[in-house]
């Protein structure tokens, strides 16, 4: 009964291929994240999506693209992979003004 | 100047010592606080949530808020092995908007 769903788990691709995270969740949430947590440790936004609205952090690359066909799922598209996008990618969700509950991650590895 | 700023450690006490974590930010528009607590490899999972000032209660963990000084704290008692892990700040203006972490603090508990 994991709340917050990603697959798969790790990943590992050569550069300039093109692969999908996918992320659900079952808490009735109305609101979506993908964060980047790089080396350091450093977690960061890249997408809040809801069913009226996408928002984007501008310091996020066109090659990433999040695709959500319904409330529950929030997957992400990356085209042309490059070896800096080599990190965890955590998905998270939350309903109104309560708190943000995460999956436990994507280990992307480029080579 | 990153936003939200924290000490990354590492910070090591002995069993039973009182651990003090802190943040501070830049963002005077911040009015939800959080923090996670993130074992190796795992997502981060929520430990405390606040809403503007003051000081929050659970078990053996109290947050507080300081907005006039931009400054907040996690205070854990009677610390345990168990509580080793990276601990994020992490903070947001409105009900709707994406989550700012700190960089996380890295606490280590030796028995």
């Amino acid at each position: 009964d994991t709340a917050v769903s990603q697959t798969p788990k790790y990943l590992v691709t050569q550069m300039g291929n093109d692969k999908s995270i996918k992320c659900e969740q079952n808490l009735g949430h109305d609101t979506m994240y993908w964060y980047k947590q790089d080396s350091k440790k450093f977690l960061k936004i890249m997408f809040s999506y809801n069913n009226k609205e996408l928002i984007i952090n501008e310091t996020v690359p066109n090659r990433f693209s999040p695709k959500s066909p319904d409330k529950a799922h929030l997957n992400l598209h990356i085209n042309s992979l490059e070896l800096g996008d080599s990190a965890v990618y955590f998905c998270a969700s939350s309903l109104g003004t309560a708190e943000a509950f995460f999956g436990q991650g994507t280990r992307l590895t480029v080579v | 100047q990153k936003e939200v700023e924290q000490d990354p450690g590492p910070l090591s006490v002995p069993e039973g010592a009182i651990v003090s974590l802190n943040c501070t930010y830049s963002n005077s528009a911040f009015q939800y606080f959080m923090w996670y607590r993130q074992y190796s490899r795992k997502g981060p999972e929520l430990l405390m949530y606040t809403y503007s000032s003051g000081n929050k209660e659970d078990g053996r963990f109290t947050a507080q808020v300081d907005k006039s000084s931009k400054y907040i704290s996690l205070f854990i008692r009677d610390s345990q092995p168990s509580d080793s892990a990276t601990y994020l700040c992490a903070m947001k203006r409105n009900a709707g908007n994406m989550l700012t972490f700190g960089g996380g603090t890295r606490l280590m508990v030796k028995p």
